[in-house]
């Protein structure tokens, strides 16, 4: 079983949409929780984080976690078609060291 | 802003090479990583340091070393390149253990 897992989409949504993100993780003890944005040939870039259980908002972005359920999602409102790129879901853990460790990313395309 | 800078955006070495990948945060970070990124795996682990002269092995070590002399600094070693090393190399920092990353703009290495 993968430590951090997501569907590796792709996900088509059209413009104006929600677009939702899953992703689940093997580590009970996590303790951090993030969704980084990559664009083509970019590195990653931190969009959310969420270290204890419910919803976070910022903007357009919504991140929900569930640590019984070991699962966190995002989601973005009002999709655009420059919110098309990979989604990374990454844990950091409290065991190994504090090592965190990503998901192998959705990729999401926002049609206009 | 924190600013992590690698040295090069692409190399191209040869197999047996000793190759150097260099890393530099300036926002005196504590801790720092090294990742590779490849399609269809996501970023995986290499190796980090919490500390000058620190260092812990990620999931994939193997083939790799680093150095950490300075704080600011932080170097990822690849003692005999070979074709499986064909990859982008990420480097990041983050301020606390369960903090997030910061990355740089990455490295493309191709190794022939």
């Amino acid at each position: 079983q993968k430590e951090v897992e997501q569907n590796s989409g792709p996900l088509s949504v059209p413009e104006g949409a929600i677009a939702s993100l899953n992703c689940t993780y093997s580590d009970r003890v996590s303790q951090s929780f993030f969704w980084y944005r990559q664009y083509s040939g970019k590195s990653p870039e931190l969009i959310m984080s969420i270290y204890s259980n419910g919803d976070k908002e910022d903007g357009r972005f919504t991140a929900q976690l569930n640590k019984a359920s070991q699962y966190v999602s995002l989601l973005i409102r009002d999709s655009q078609p420059s919110d098309s790129a990979t989604y990374l879901c990454a844990v950091n853990s409290g065991t190994g060291g504090f090592k965190t460790i990503f998901g192998a990313g959705t990729r999401l395309f926002v049609k206009a | 802003d924190v600013k992590v800078t690698q040295s090069s955006r692409y190399l191209v070495k040869r197999t047996g090479e000793k190759v150097f990948l260099e890393c530099v945060q300036d926002m005196d970070h504590e801790n720092m990583f090294w990742y590779r990124q490849d399609p269809g795996l996501g970023l995986r682990l290499i190796y980090f340091s919490y500390d000058v002269k620190m260092k812990e092995k990620g999931d994939i070590p193997e083939g790799y070393s680093v150095s950490r002399e300075k704080k600011e600094r932080f170097s990822l070693i690849l003692e005999s390149a070979s074709t499986n090393q064909t990859s982008m190399y990420l480097c990041a920092s983050s301020l606390e253990r369960v903090a997030p990353l910061h990355f740089g703009n990455g490295t493309r290495l191709t190794v022939t």
